[in-house]
């Protein structure tokens, strides 16, 4: 079956500290991953795409890293700031075009 | 209005009514998605449009729900005899050639059947 399964459900972290959050799936065939980032109340947007061949992308403090071998994605947040609280959802495409979107994990950070 | 605007932002309807969802996307963008979003849960795709023709429709819930997209640009979202399940945000997305480039979604229509 392809899913897509994230963790943690939920993350409380300090401002200005680390944080990374995982993704494992399932989804095959494979054709791209992507990290969105979704305010309360409004539409995802993206942070990063990454391909197949791709290892790792970084968009600002954002970091994503994929292993493709091992079907694994992470997202690592840098210097955290309040802003940053928002569910982070991780979203696979299959080669058809469909996209198999995880549960997201609530990120909360505090000041 | 450069991003993807969803009508109405809000709706409200009883139980077996028919509602119809509407979803601009951006212009000259030719894949369009459509997702319903439950409380705390991440998006479940419904249907899957390149152009004017649904590319994979296999996330409609059963044959209540229907999308066109006649011209290639808006779509609409139906929902027939709507039951008190269906509540949640439904959420339509758009990008420039459907594969890598990014999504771009808009705020969604919440939708509440009592």
């Amino acid at each position: 079956k392809n899913q897509v399964e994230q963790s943690p459900q939920s993350l409380i972290i300090l401002e200005g500290k680390n944080c990374t959050l995982q993704c494992n799936y399932t989804v095959s065939p494979f054709s791209n991953l992507r990290w969105y980032k979704q305010d309360t109340g409004r539409g995802p947007v993206s942070l990063t795409i990454m391909t197949f061949s791709e290892n790792t992308k970084s968009n600002g403090r954002y970091t994503a890293t994929l292993d493709a071998d091992t079907k694994q994605s992470s997202l690592h947040i840098t210097a955290s700031q309040l802003s940053d609280s928002a569910s982070y959802i991780c979203v696979v495409t299959r080669n058809t075009g469909k996209l198999i979107f995880g549960q997201g994990t609530t990120l909360q950070v505090k000041p | 209005g450069a991003g993807v605007s969803q009508t109405p932002s809000n709706k409200v309807t009883e139980k077996g009514k028919y509602v119809e969802l509407r979803c601009d996307p951006i212009s000259g963008h030719t894949a369009l998605y459509w997702y319903r979003q439950s409380l705390g849960q991440g998006p479940e795709f419904l249907i899957y449009f390149q152009g004017t023709g649904a590319a994979d429709d296999s996330g409609l819930p059963n044959d209540r729900f229907f999308a066109v997209r006649p011209e290639g640009s808006v779509s609409t979202l139906k929902i027939q005899r709507t039951e008190r399940g269906d509540s949640a945000v439904y959420l339509c997305a758009s990008s420039l050639s459907g594969d890598l480039g990014p999504l771009h979604f808009g705020n969604g229509t919440r939708l509440t059947v009592t």
